[in-house]
């Protein structure tokens, strides 16, 4: 069926470190993928998103690639900010185009100073 | 200019009781959806409606029924709650339903407590 799989967290970097969350996807064709972020007390907000294989989603310095192959979407950042602390959720479209979302289980980011 | 509401954000009360969770989109989209946030942030789908009409019902406990007065309102109605009620409730709309890339626009949250 359906799934997401994230690496799990937390995940503590120092500022101006390298970002990579891992996702991988199960789903039936190829559904959209989106990467979604919630910064604490908040709901959640669309970071980025790719609709087919080989685009690339990018917002904020942030960077995602659509990997049919290997049924991935790893989110990167060059340099993250005490700012980007959050939870990240990777997403997908699921298989039965009703436009339910099908998540991952969240990577909890804390950057510090 | 909040564009998806919900109310209220924090909501305690006791075993048994029946609550209420009222959400409102300005967005201007027909489509609307309740998730369910337990503790370990794990977010999955309850509800969605197009236009005023149920498009997703994942089996959840009957004991819960989403009503849409129209395309901008989707209230969640709780009889009886439990303990394993207790989440953070997220409201969210879209342009249309199953939309290819159609982004979804959440709310707030409520936190439910059940005691």
């Amino acid at each position: 069926g359906d799934s997401v799989t994230q690496m799990e967290g937390p995940v503590t970097l120092s500022e101006e470190a390298f970002l990579t969350i891992n996702c991988t996807y199960t789903a039936t064709g190829y559904p959209s993928l989106f990467w979604y972020v919630q910064y604490p007390g908040e709901g959640l907000q669309l970071l980025l998103k790719a609709t087919k294989a080989d685009d690339k989603g990018s917002n904020k310095g942030f960077e995602a690639t659509y990997r049919k192959e290997t049924t991935s979407f790893h989110l990167e950042k060059g340099s993250v900010q005490v700012s980007d602390s959050a939870v990240y959720f990777c997403a997908h479209g699921g298989s039965s185009n009703t436009g339910k979302l099908i998540f991952g289980q969240g990577t909890t980011l804390q950057v510090k100073p | 200019d909040t564009a998806v509401s919900q109310t209220p954000k924090y909501l305690v009360t006791q075993m048994g009781n029946d609550k209420s969770i009222k959400c409102e989109q300005n967005l201007g989209h027909d489509t609307m959806y309740w998730y369910k946030q337990d503790s370990k942030k794990f977010l999955k789908i309850m509800f969605s409606y197009n236009n005023k009409e149920l498009i997703i019902n994942e089996t959840v406990p009957n004991r819960f029924s989403p009503k849409s007065p129209d395309k901008a309102h989707l209230n969640l109605h709780i009889n009886s709650l439990e303990l394993g009620d207790s989440a953070v409730y997220f409201c969210a709309s879209s342009q249309v339903s199953g939309g290819i890339g159609d982004t979804q626009y959440f709310g707030p949250g409520t936190r439910l407590t059940v005691l």
